[in-house]
C-alpha cells in the first residue's frame, strides 16, 4: 500500500531564504507526482507535475525533483516571499489512478 | 467554465440529515474525482468517474455515501444519515483523461459540518 510522507510538518523561515520541502513515498511504481499548494479555506492549486520518466520540473521560483528509485521528491522554493505562505502537499498517482497524498507542510514566510 | 466549481462552498447540517454536494468539472474533462480532507490531513480518495460510470468507488467509506454523474459532466456526491464524523472538506477534481498522465484540477471544496 502506497504511503506518502512529508517532512517537516511545518516550517517558518524569513523572507528571501531558499528552502526545500521533502516528500517520500513507499512504492516506486508511480505514474507521476504532483505538488500542490493549499491556502486556508481554499482549494488546491497544482504547482508542478513530474511524470515518472522525468527527473525535475521548474516553474518560476519553484523546482521539483523526483527520484523514483529512492522514493523521494523535493520542492525547492527560491527567494521566498510572504505570499508563498501556504500548505504544500505532494501526491503520487499510481496504477489505479488515485492520488495518494501526504499530510502537507505548512510553510510560513516571515516578512 | 474556467475551472472546477463546487457548490455549496459551506454546508452545515444536522446529524441524520441527507446532503448533496455538487461538482461542475472543467468542460470537456472526462475524468472526475472526489476526495475528502479532514483537518490537518491530506485528501483521501473517495471515488472517480470516467465519463458517466464510476470506474473506482473503493474509497467510499460506507453505503451512506453515493455519487452520480448521469451525463458525464456534473457530479453529485450524496450522503445519507449524516454523522459528525462526516465533517470534512469534500474536494472535487477533473482531468482530461485518467488513462493519460495528465494533471488534476481541483475545485475550492465544500466544507461540510455535521452538528
Amino acid at each position: 500500500k502506497q504511503e506518502v510522507t512529508q517532512i517537516p510538518a511545518a516550517l517558518s523561515v524569513p523572507e528571501g531564504e531558499n528552502l526545500v520541502l521533502n516528500c517520500s513515498f513507499t512504492d516506486s511504481a508511480i505514474y507521476n507526482l504532483q505538488w500542490f499548494r493549499q491556502d486556508p479555506g481554499k482549494g488546491l492549486t497544482s504547482l508542478l507535475l513530474i511524470q515518472s520518466s522525468q527527473r525535475e520540473q521548474t516553474s518560476g521560483r519553484l523546482n521539483a525533483s523526483l527520484d523514483k528509485s529512492s522514493g523521494r521528491s523535493t520542492l525547492y522554493i527560491a527567494a521566498s516571499q510572504p505570499g508563498d505562505s501556504a500548505t504544500y502537499l505532494c501526491a503520487v498517482q499510481g496504477g489505479n489512478y488515485q492520488l495518494i497524498w501526504g499530510a502537507g507542510t505548512k510553510l510560513i514566510i516571515k516578512p | 467554465g474556467a475551472g472546477v466549481s463546487q457548490t455549496p462552498s459551506n454546508k452545515v447540517t444536522e446529524k441524520g440529515k441527507y446532503v448533496e454536494l455538487r461538482c461542475d468539472p472543467i468542460s470537456g474533462h472526462t475524468a472526475l474525482y472526489w476526495y475528502r480532507q479532514s483537518l490537518g490531513q491530506g485528501p483521501e480518495f473517495l471515488i472517480y468517474f470516467q465519463g458517466t460510470g464510476a470506474a473506482d468507488d473503493s474509497g467510499l467509506p460506507n453505503d451512506r455515501f453515493f455519487a452520480v454523474r448521469p451525463e458525464g459532466s456534473v457530479s453529485t456526491l450524496k450522503i445519507q444519515r449524516t454523522e459528525r464524523g462526516d465533517s470534512a472538506v469534500y474536494l472535487c477534481a477533473s482531468s482530461s483523461d485518467i488513462r493519460v498522465k495528465t494533471e488534476a484540477f481541483f475545485g475550492q471544496g465544500t466544507r461540510l459540518t455535521v452538528v
